[in-house]
């Protein structure tokens, strides 16, 4: 079966450095990808990792360890609008998509 | 256009009616998914068509009901629904290239109430 643990709930202040943790337990990688969705809102994609390393996009950055089963995203120089919900994914045979739970963000001021 | 749209965005029926959720994109795509997403939880995939086929039914009830009458829109028919059936129903494509990379697009979707 295919399961994606992440943490609930992250706060952080504007400018912080923020890392969103994921492992996996998956028949068949095809790779990690990671979503954001703000509230009320459609999910949009962020990045993607098929192999072990960074992809950095911006202010994002995700990483994967396949070996470790471990993947994370990392938010920099926060702002106000990337308070929104994160999701890890991953995509079997078939284009299913499996999301973890969600990393609901929080930025303060 | 990298847009997937959704009609409507709010939808609020009894238990004895019939309603149809649409779902419309205009990139080529020739894969097209129904998620369910009930608050604060992750979507879960309902269904997939690809190439117009209906390739995976996640064990959904058949009250409700999928349709693909083209590669751009793909409607979800629903009736006799549950209230538990209250969520946001979210529609996404993707070119279905085979490749590990193929990038699922999402709509806004339609919050339905189920009276």
């Amino acid at each position: 079966g295919q399961s994606l643990e992440q943490p609930s709930e992250v706060t952080a202040v504007e400018g912080a450095i923020v890392q969103i943790n994921c492992t996996y337990q998956t028949s068949g990688f095809y790779g990690l990808s990671w979503y954001q969705q703000h509230d009320g809102g459609a999910p949009t994609f962020l990045s993607y990792n098929a192999l072990d390393g960074l992809e950095e996009t911006g202010r994002f950055s995700s990483f994967l360890s396949r070996s470790d089963s471990y993947g994370y995203l990392l938010l920099q120089e926060l702002q106000m609008k990337d308070s929104a919900s994160y999701f890890c994914s991953h995509k079997a045979a078939g284009n299913k998509l499996t999301f973890g739970g969600g990393t609901r963000v929080l930025v303060k001021p | 256009d990298t847009e997937v749209t959704q009609t409507p965005k709010h939808l609020v029926m009894g238990m004895t009616n019939k309603k149809s959720l649409k779902c419309e994109q205009h990139m080529g795509h020739r894969a097209m998914y129904w998620y369910k997403q009930k608050a604060k939880k992750p979507p879960e995939l309902m269904f997939v068509y690809s190439y117009e086929k209906l390739s995976i039914n996640e064990s959904v009830p058949s009250r409700f009901s999928p349709e693909c009458p083209n590669s751009s829109l793909l409607n979800l028919h629903l009736h006799a629904l549950q209230p538990e059936d209250s969520a946001l129903y979210l529609c996404a494509s993707s070119q279905d290239s085979g490749l590990r990379t193929d990038t699922q697009y999402f709509g806004p979707g339609t919050r339905l109430t189920v009276l």
